[in-house]
């Protein structure tokens, strides 16, 4: 079992929608969360950063940890054409800084 | 422009033939990382550095090694490529790992091996 899960979609929505984007996890070692954006053919970049558990807010991006049930969130409101990538969950333990797993990703697709 | 650079963009080469993939940062950022993604497995750490001469093992670190003799460098080796070394590889860096320290990451180097 991977220590990190995510569904890989794809996942298709229309413009305007909330999309929910999610991972599992099973180590409880896990203290920093992070959310990243990957466009097709580019490097990943930081989206969210959240340390244990509790909600972060940044414009139309919600990001939401439960470490009881080893589940975080990602949230998109009013979902735009230019959201469509691939989303990426990471995490690290608090005892190994450097360390970072990452989910498989999941391929986001907004329709106008 | 702050920026990491890796090179080459794309490499074909065969099995057993050494090959470096260099990885270059700008912004005099402490810590750097390798990563491999592959179809369905994500992002997969190989190694990582949190300064220099202080390298540690990410999740897949056989068959790759790394050196970190500058700040700005941080280069991975493949002493003997095999075919399931064919992947997308990235560099990434950040000044550290404290919360909203935001990781850059290069623009990937292509490797296949025949």
């Amino acid at each position: 079992q991977k220590e990190v899960e995510q569904d890989p979609g794809p996942l298709s929505v229309p413009e305007g929608a909330i999309v929910s984007l999610n991972c599992t996890y099973s180590n409880s070692a896990f203290q920093y969360f992070m959310w990243y954006r990957q466009y097709s053919r580019k490097g990943p970049e930081l989206l969210m950063y959240t340390y244990s558990s509790g909600n972060k807010e940044d414009g139309r991006f919600t990001a939401q940890v439960d470490k009881s049930s080893k589940y975080i969130s990602l949230f998109i409101r009013d979902s735009q054409p230019s959201d469509s990538a691939t989303y990426l969950c990471a995490m690290s333990p608090y005892n190994q800084g450097g360390k970072l797993i990452f989910g498989q990703g999941t391929e986001l697709s907004v329709k106008p | 422009e702050a920026q990491v650079t890796q090179n080459p963009r794309y490499l074909i080469t065969v099995t057993g033939k050494k090959l470096t993939v260099t990885c270059s940062q700008n912004m005099n950022h402490e810590y750097m990382s390798w990563y491999r993604q592959d179809p369905g497995l994500g992002l997969r750490q190989i190694y990582y550095s949190m300064n220099v001469e202080v390298t540690d093992k990410g999740d897949v670190p056989e068959g790759y090694k790394v050196s970190r003799k500058e700040k700005r460098n941080f280069p991975l080796i493949l002493e003997s490529p095999s075919p399931n070394q064919t992947s997308l590889y990235f560099c990434a860096s950040s000044f550290s790992l404290a919360e909203d320290n935001e990781q850059f990451f290069g623009p990937g180097t292509r490797l296949t091996v025949l």
